[in-house]
């Protein structure tokens, strides 16, 4: 299996404040990366898909980037509602694996 | 626009079958990868596996002894059952569609169901 390495595990953030996580793969998965955000009580969202093709109807302050095993999700400006947890997922092999999660919170 | 049910039992007993069925409208099942993911309270998403249209599976290694995916294209639905559940199993399971381009089908997790609750008790 592919292991996917978040880091940080949780950030603090303000509003408008660029912010940036970053996705380890344990091996090359070409662009094969995908960046999920999730709510609470809610399905994770689709937001970025192969790496940096943003998904129809994500804000355009979202942005991806990397190729091999290093890969990283940018939000631009920091809105209220980008408070949630974000996931990467590979989707370079099966069985698909997802990293465990970056929170970002409020500072 | 698509949309995706999550249906089946919430309490399930240890060592019984866990079945869920996940219906899928505004759209067609077919020539799509359907699957199915779950998540522990407070925990990380974990793939459970997946199913094409034509019946071809993938299934987590992890789980693939217990697991049996099928699809009933007639009533646009895609099913799953894992058998001999433990409390481990517990957790929200989302069923999802992943997203194809005219060559691949590797293009993430576009679609979701809103997810489905179920607990293994006695």
């Amino acid at each position: 299996d592919i292991q996917m390495t978040q880091s940080p595990s949780s950030l603090s953030a303000s509003v408008g404040d660029r912010v940036t996580i970053t996705c380890r793969a344990s091996q090359s998965i070409n662009n094969y990366l995908n960046w999920y955000q999730q709510k609470p009580g809610k399905a994770p969202k689709l937001l970025i898909y192969t790496a940096s093709s943003l998904q129809s109807g994500v804000p355009s302050r979202f942005s991806g980037s990397g190729s091999g095993t290093d890969f990283t999700l940018t939000i631009s400006s920091l809105q209220p509602e980008d408070f949630a947890t974000y996931y990467c997922q590979q989707s370079y092999s099966t069985p698909r694996t997802f990293g465990q999660g970056t929170k970002v919170e409020i500072k | 626009q698509m949309q995706l049910q999550e249906s089946g039992p919430g309490l399930v007993k240890p060592s019984e079958t866990l079945s869920l069925t996940c219906t899928v409208s505004g759209g067609s099942i077919s020539s799509y990868y359907w699957s199915w993911i779950r998540q522990p309270a407070g925990k990380g998403l974990e793939w459970i596996g997946r199913i094409y249209t034509s019946g071809s599976t993938n299934y987590n290694p992890s789980l693939k002894s217990r697991l049996t995916m099928s699809a009933d294209t007639s009533k646009n639905q895609f099913s799953l059952k894992l058998n001999s559940v433990t409390a481990a199993d517990t957790a929200m399971y989302h069923c999802a569609r992943e997203n194809c381009s005219s060559t691949s089908c590797q293009l993430g997790f576009d679609y979701w169901g809103q997810g489905t609750l179920v607990t293994v008790s006695s």
